[in-house]
């Protein structure tokens, strides 16, 4: 069975940092991008960004409103991929949802398994 | 490039729904659909256009034209309440649509 388990949520200041964890297990982890999902309270979805699998470099993608302020990386040791926040902002509170890609490089894969998610609250 | 979802969506159990998302590069891309009920994750119903996944019902189906990609209830039950959101990629970027609320009354 696979399963995907957020951790690392909270309550951080802003312009503080937070890293978030997503161990994933009953699936061969190395073989499938990952990628990270948001969900501001009350809000719709608004994907963050994506890690291609090793055999498909292991790059990363990352949408614009979170660009160069979070980092998403991956420990196929592990099973686990990370989503590293700076500079985090009271607009970046959320549910954060780790999510299966299943093509290795990315695109025009489709999210098909989500964790549960792990709320992040970026408050003063 | 965005995805227009309407907010919201009624219809009656046991009736046909249709949700509809409009985006320019629908035509040429496929269109995902995914299911979040209230306190859950979301659900992946609806991929490559008009794929069902294992376990999704029949009554849930997909379909595109021109730049509208539209997700098909038919005889809706009560436990389908929830909203719903389509996908698709933009290069490199995936797209959401802002979601639509299902209400079966």
């Amino acid at each position: 069975e696979v399963q995907l388990v957020e951790s690392g949520g909270g309550l951080v200041q802003p312009g503080r940092s937070l890293r978030l964890s997503c161990t994933s297990s009953g699936f061969t982890f190395g073989d499938y991008a990952m990628s990270w999902f948001r969900q501001a309270p009350g809000k719709g979805l608004e994907w963050v960004g994506f890690i291609r699998s090793k055999a498909s470099g292991g790059t990363t993608e990352h949408a614009a409103s979170v660009k160069g302020r979070f980092t998403i990386s991956r420990d196929d040791s592990k099973t686990t991929v990370y989503l590293q926040m700076n500079s985090l902002k009271t607009e970046d509170t959320a549910v954060y949802y780790c999510t299966r890609l299943t093509e290795p490089s990315g695109y025009e894969g489709h999210f098909d398994y989500w964790g549960q998610g792990t709320l992040v609250t970026v408050s003063s | 490039y965005e995805l227009t979802q309407p907010p919201s969506v009624s219809v009656s159990p046991g009736q046909t729904a249709s949700i509809t998302c409009s985006g320019d590069k629908l035509g040429e891309e496929y269109a995902w659909w995914y299911q979040q009920k209230p306190g859950q994750s979301p659900v992946l119903i609806i991929y490559h256009d008009n794929k069902r996944p294992s376990g999704i019902p029949e009554r849930f189906s997909g379909s595109t034209s021109g730049n509208t990609a539209t997700l098909t209830i038919s005889g809706t039950q009560t436990m389908d309440e929830a909203d719903y959101y389509c996908q698709a990629w933009d290069s490199i970027n995936v797209l959401v649509g802002g979601g639509t609320k299902l209400t079966v009354l």
